[in-house]
């Protein structure tokens, strides 16, 4: 196990709903990224939190958002769900010292989002 | 922009046959990282390997090795003696070394391991 842990496992929406998604990371790391995984595809980048600031954005609208706290755990917050956010959210923590480096992210067992 | 290709969707062996995914990647970048990943039916990614690319020696860990080929732009992965805890589906990825560092994953392929 990786030590990643997300919460909750399972969560069921309607459309227009919004939805937190919580992970705490990895003892020791400062790096929070988020990704999301459609069914049968890779996960797709959706932001990075580096000490607190993000740090990074894939191609998603600004309806999904984020925090990162000073224990470096972090929340993915998305408004006006729609029916194509339902997926696997996986969350992944890394140890960074600077600012570049290409460290190995660590992911969490995920959050599956069902929105009807 | 970073992409990668995993073009085997779906490959069947049976059990004790060697296994090869394929890996193959584009990128601008001088310095970047490829990784594997496995992700069981449970979800949660597995990290397997990091390679950066100046290090083009190709690895062995017990029944898995990887052949990262800069010339080609691949970096593979072979499981020797497979056995039916292998199934599951594999991610190959791509990070830059500055910036987010996101990693770019491809489509993975479903290996199943019959016995």
């Amino acid at each position: 196990e990786t030590g990643v842990t997300q919460s909750p496992t399972h969560l069921i929406k309607t459309r227009g709903q919004q939805v937190t998604l919580r992970c705490s990371s990895q003892s020791g790391h400062n790096t929070v990224s988020w990704y999301q995984q459609a069914l049968g595809q890779g996960p797709q980048f959706i932001f990075q939190y580096y000490r607190e600031e993000e740090n990074g954005r894939g191609n998603f609208p600004p309806r999904f958002s984020g925090l990162q706290f000073p224990n470096y755990s972090s929340e993915l917050n998305v408004n006006a769900l729609e029916l194509d956010d339902s997926a696997l959210y996986l969350c992944a923590s890394s140890s960074r010292p600077r600012l570049a480096g290409g460290e190995t992210q660590y992911f969490g067992p995920g959050t599956r989002l069902l929105v009807l | 922009a970073q992409k990668v290709t995993q073009a085997q969707t779906e490959i069947s062996v049976v059990e004790k046959e060697d296994v090869t995914l394929d890996c193959v990647y584009e990128t601008r970048d001088t310095t970047y990282y490829l990784f594997w990943y496995k992700q069981p039916p449970s979800g949660e990614l597995v990290f397997l390997i990091r390679r950066n690319s100046f290090d083009e020696q190709n690895e062995i860990s017990g029944r898995y090795s990887w052949n990262f080929q800069k010339s080609t732009s691949s970096f593979n992965f072979t499981i020797t003696a497979s056995q039916v805890v292998d199934s599951a589906v594999y991610f190959c990825a791509l990070s830059e070394y500055r910036g987010a560092q996101k990693l770019v994953f491809g489509q993975g392929t479903r290996l199943t391991i019959n016995p």
